[in-house]
C-alpha cells in the first residue's frame, strides 16, 4: 500500500494570505496524481489530475505543480477566501494500485 | 450536482444485519468505486468495478461484497454488521481508468447500534 503524506495536517489563515501545502508519496513507478477538494458535510470534489514531471495546473486562485522524480506535489492557494475553507485531499497513483488517499491538509481561512 | 447518486442518505441498523447501498453513477461513466470513510480516518478504497467486472480491491471485508449491474449501477452489500461498520460510504464513477477523475455521490452515512 502507498504511503501517502500530507501536510500539515491542518492550517488556520487570514482571508487574503496565499498559502500551500504538501503532498508526498514515493516516486517509483508513478502514474498519476490526483487533488480533490473536500468541504464539510459535501462530497471530494476533482481539482487536478496531474501525471508528468513538471506539470503545473491552475484553476482560479488555485494551483498545483508536481514533481515525480523527489515525490511531491505542492497545492498553491492565491488570496484566500473563506469559501476556500475545505480538507485539501492527494491521492497517487501507482504501478497496478488504486487510488490511496491521504489524510488531507484541513484549510480554515478566518474572515 | 456531480450527477452520481446513491440511495439511501442514512440507513440506521443493529449488529448482525445486512444491508445494500446502491449507487448510479455519471451517464457515460463505466467504472464505480466504493470507498469508506470511518471517524478519524481518511478515505478508504474499498473495490472497483469497470463496466460489470471487478477491476480493482482494496480494503474490502470478506463481510462486503460489491456488483455493477448491466446498466452500469453498483450495489455495496454490508452484512454481519458491526458497530465498527458505522461510516460514510461514497461511491464514485469515472469515464473509464483510475487515472480518471473520479466524481463522488453524496454519499451515505451508516449507523450501526
Amino acid at each position: 500500500i502507498l504511503n501517502v503524506e500530507q501536510s500539515p495536517q491542518s492550517l488556520h489563515v487570514q482571508e487574503g494570505d496565499s498559502t500551500n501545502f504538501t503532498c508526498s508519496f514515493p516516486s517509483s513507478n508513478f502514474y498519476a496524481l490526483h487533488w480533490y477538494r473536500w468541504e464539510t458535510a459535501k462530497s471530494p470534489e476533482a481539482l487536478f489530475v496531474m501525471t508528468l514531471n513538471g506539470d503545473e495546473k491552475k484553476k482560479g486562485r488555485i494551483s498545483a505543480t508536481l514533481n515525480t522524480k523527489e515525490g511531491y506535489s505542492y497545492l498553491y492557494i492565491k488570496g484566500s477566501q473563506p469559501e476556500d475553507s475545505a480538507t485539501y485531499l492527494c491521492a497517487p497513483l501507482s504501478g497496478n494500485t488504486p487510488l490511496v488517499f491521504g489524510k488531507g491538509t484541513r484549510l480554515s481561512v478566518i474572515a | 450536482d456531480s450527477g452520481v447518486t446513491q440511495t439511501p442518505k442514512h440507513l440506521i441498523t443493529a449488529t448482525g444485519q445486512r444491508v445494500t447501498l446502491r449507487c448510479s453513477p455519471r451517464s457515460g461513466d463505466l467504472s464505480v468505486y466504493w470507498y469508506q470513510q470511518s471517524l478519524d480516518q481518511g478515505l478508504q478504497f474499498l473495490i472497483q468495478y469497470y463496466n460489470g467486472e471487478e477491476r480493482a480491491k482494496g480494503n474490502i471485508l470478506e463481510r462486503f461484497s460489491a456488483q455493477q449491474f448491466p446498466d452500469l449501477h453498483s450495489e455495496l452489500n454490508l452484512s454481519s454488521l458491526e458497530l465498527g461498520d458505522s461510516a460514510l460510504y461514497f461511491c464514485a464513477s469515472s469515464v473509464a481508468g483510475r487515472q480518471e477523475t473520479q466524481y463522488f455521490g453524496p454519499g451515505t452515512r451508516l449507523l450501526v447500534l
